[in-house]
């Protein structure tokens, strides 16, 4: 099914670790972002790219690291895991077209550091 | 960044209509007015957007103000899967970003 496609979908890291959350589209899409949600409110905005090679910070930047080789795969590097990540993590992916189109969701990675 | 301001919660009945308000008093002539929903445990969904006009698609309908200072997300007939938290957000013209809110939560009784 097209989509956006979140790996995992839960894991548990220890303060220090690092590790990747993948992200992957099937649709052709050139914007693609990455938004974590703590409990209880909205999502914010980590880091974004509007195209292979080219990304940005959003809101919340710090301890995060992307990069955007190819159109479909959008990976989040978490450098050294600290329990103040600890949330919910999620990719979404657009069309560049401005405003006229909506956002398609991942399912979510929910992470816990301990 | 244009605000938006929601209620905190809502509740309907099942089968009933729900009109969900948005207040944004500072938008611009190039912010689109858009709405997501989030069911429990899941992903943000796009719902629908609109510019001036109103506009309907098979999952809702959205009531523009004529000054574009609020708008209404209108559910027909409310159904047990509709329950979740529902955002209203501005998006300027160019502009990818997505700003949440902590948005409404509806929640629809049997």
């Amino acid at each position: 099914n097209a989509g956006v496609t979140q790996t995992p979908k839960f894991q548990v890291l220890k303060t220090g670790q690092s590790m990747t959350l993948q992200c992957a589209q099937d649709m052709n899409h050139e914007y693609m972002s990455w938004y974590r949600q703590d409990p209880g409110m909205g999502l914010r905005l980590i880091h974004y790219s509007v195209g292979a090679g080219i990304t940005d910070q959003g809101e919340v930047p710090n301890g995060y690291n992307v990069s955007r080789s190819t159109t479909e795969d959008f990976p989040l590097r978490l450098l050294s895991a600290a329990p103040s990540q600890t949330s919910v993590y999620f990719c979404a992916s657009t069309l560049k077209g401005g405003v006229t189109y909506g956002y398609t969701f991942g399912s979510g990675t929910r992470l816990t550091v301990v | 960044d244009a605000k938006t301001t929601q209620p905190n919660s809502m509740e309907s009945n099942e089968e009933e209509p729900v009109h969900l308000p948005c207040n944004h008093s500072t938008i611009s002539g190039t912010d689109y007015i858009h709405w997501y929903r989030q069911l429990p445990s899941q992903g943000p969904e796009y719902v629908i957007h609109g510019l001036t006009s109103n506009v309907n698609n098979r999952m809702a309908s959205l009531a523009i103000a004529e000054d574009r200072k609020s708008s209404t997300l209108i559910l027909h007939r409310a159904t047990l899967r509709d329950a979740a938290v529902y955002y209203c957000i501005l998006r300027d013209l160019g502009d990818y970003k997505l700003s949440f809110g902590a948005g409404t939560t509806v929640t629809v009784r049997a």
